[in-house]
Order: structure tokens, then C-alpha cells, then sequence
């Protein structure tokens, strides 16, 4: 079965400084592969996906993620942090039919000044 | 450009009480449409989806219902409350079919049962 494991619940960085969060993937296919951030008391917003293609997607706000098939990862990056990324991000992967989608837990990144 | 909005935006209900929760979507047609359950410090626990107008698929077995009687409206529903249906809900939507496309999230509706 598929499955999203976010190893880090908890990030603290210190703004400017970069930042990259984990996610592993269960999945027996091709995995469509995605983050999303989600601010304190709102929905999640999608920064980037990866179906196929370029294993490096650039997404919104200036994060990347990274496609990694050998080691079933997918992990999501920042050349310096600002304030305001301070949020939880939540991998996903595609699940089954219909758009379905499979969380990880989430890590919650906070941003020293 | 599509949008979709949830409400209310924070409810507080009594154990036992009856729930209803609404969701639209506009600037699309035939969307998927999903309710989440997000429950304090977990991630999310897709609840139910839908893929047309009365048309509902279950996740999990729980104290919770949902129905879709127009093309862009999802209502996820309840006869009774129980302090375990505290949580964030969150509903989002796909454009129509199994195309790999991905989903979009309203803001929420916090739900405190007392």
C-alpha cells in the first residue's frame, strides 16, 4: 500500500539560513509526488508537484524538491529562509483513482529571527 | 479563475447535536470533491470524495456523512456529534476524472464539540 513518511515533525532554522525537509514514499509505480504548505488556522497550499520528467521541480515562493527513485525520496528545499515560510508542509503522493491523495504527517518548520 | 470557499469558518456544538458543513466550487465544472478530516498535531484523513452529483465514496467508517446535490456544492454531514468529530475540516477539490491533477483546499472549518 501507499504511504508518506515525513521523518521530522518539528524544524527549527534561523531565517536566511537553508532548509530541507524529508519525505520517503511508499509506492509500487511511477509516484505522483507533492508539497503542500499550510499556515496556522488556513487550507493547504500546493507549492510543487512532480509527475515525470526533470527529477529537480521548481515550485512557488522559491522552494525545490528533488525526485530521488533509489531512495524513494522527495525532498523539499530552500536556499534561505524567510519569516514568513514559518507553516507545516505535507507530502503527498497520488493514491489509487480520482486524484486521491495519501499525507504524511506534516512537519512544522519554525523560523528563528 | 476557480475558487472554493467553506463555511463557517469556526463552529462550536454540543455533544449530540446535528452538523452541517458546506463547501462550493466555482469556475469549474464536474470537479472531484473530497472532505478531510485534520485532527490537532496529524496530518490528513481523507473522509469522503465525490466524483459527480450524488455520487459519494467513504473512506473510513465513522459518525459522518456526506452528500453532493449539485454539481459544485459538498455537504459533509451528522445526526449526532461525538467529541471525537473535533478536528479541522478541510474540503478540496480535483478537476473532473482521473487525470493526475491536483487538488485544491478551501480554508477550513475549526469544529469544538463541548
Amino acid at each position: 500500500a501507499q504511504s508518506v513518511t515525513q521523518p521530522d515533525i518539528h524544524i527549527t532554522v534561523s531565517e536566511g539560513a537553508s532548509l530541507e525537509l524529508r519525505c520517503n514514499y511508499s509506492y509500487g509505480a511511477t509516484p505522483y509526488l507533492f508539497w503542500y504548505v499550510q499556515s496556522p488556522g488556513q487550507g493547504l497550499q500546493l507549492l510543487l508537484k512532480y509527475f515525470s520528467g526533470d527529477t529537480l521541480v521548481q515550485g512557488i515562493k522559491g522552494f525545490e524538491a528533488e525526485f530521488k527513485r533509489s531512495q524513494s525520496s522527495f525532498n523539499l528545499r530552500k536556499p534561505s529562509v524567510h519569516w514568513s515560510d514559518a507553516a507545516e508542509y505535507f507530502c503527498a503522493v497520488f493514491s489509487g483513482g480520482y486524484n486521491k491523495l495519501i499525507f504524511g504527517a506534516g512537519t512544522r518548520l519554525a523560523v528563528h529571527p | 479563475s476557480q475558487t472554493i470557499h467553506q463555511w463557517p469558518a469556526t463552529l462550536v456544538q454540543p455533544v449530540g447535536s446535528p452538523l452541517s458543513l458546506e463547501c462550493t466550487v466555482e469556475g469549474t465544472s464536474n470537479p472531484n470533491l473530497y472532505w478531510y478530516r485534520q485532527a490537532a498535531g496529524r496530518g490528513l484523513q481523507l473522509l469522503f470524495y465525490s466524483v459527480g452529483i450524488g455520487q459519494i465514496s467513504s473512506e473510513v467508517p465513522q459518525n459522518l456523512s456526506a452528500s453532493r446535490p449539485q454539481d459544485r456544492q459538498f455537504i459533509l454531514s451528522s445526526k449526532k456529534l461525538l467529541l471525537s468529530d473535533s478536528g479541522f475540516y478541510l474540503c478540496a477539490w480535483s478537476a473532473f476524472g482521473n487525470n493526475n491533477q491536483p487538488q485544491h483546499f478551501g480554508d477550513g472549518t475549526r469544529l469544538s464539540i463541548l
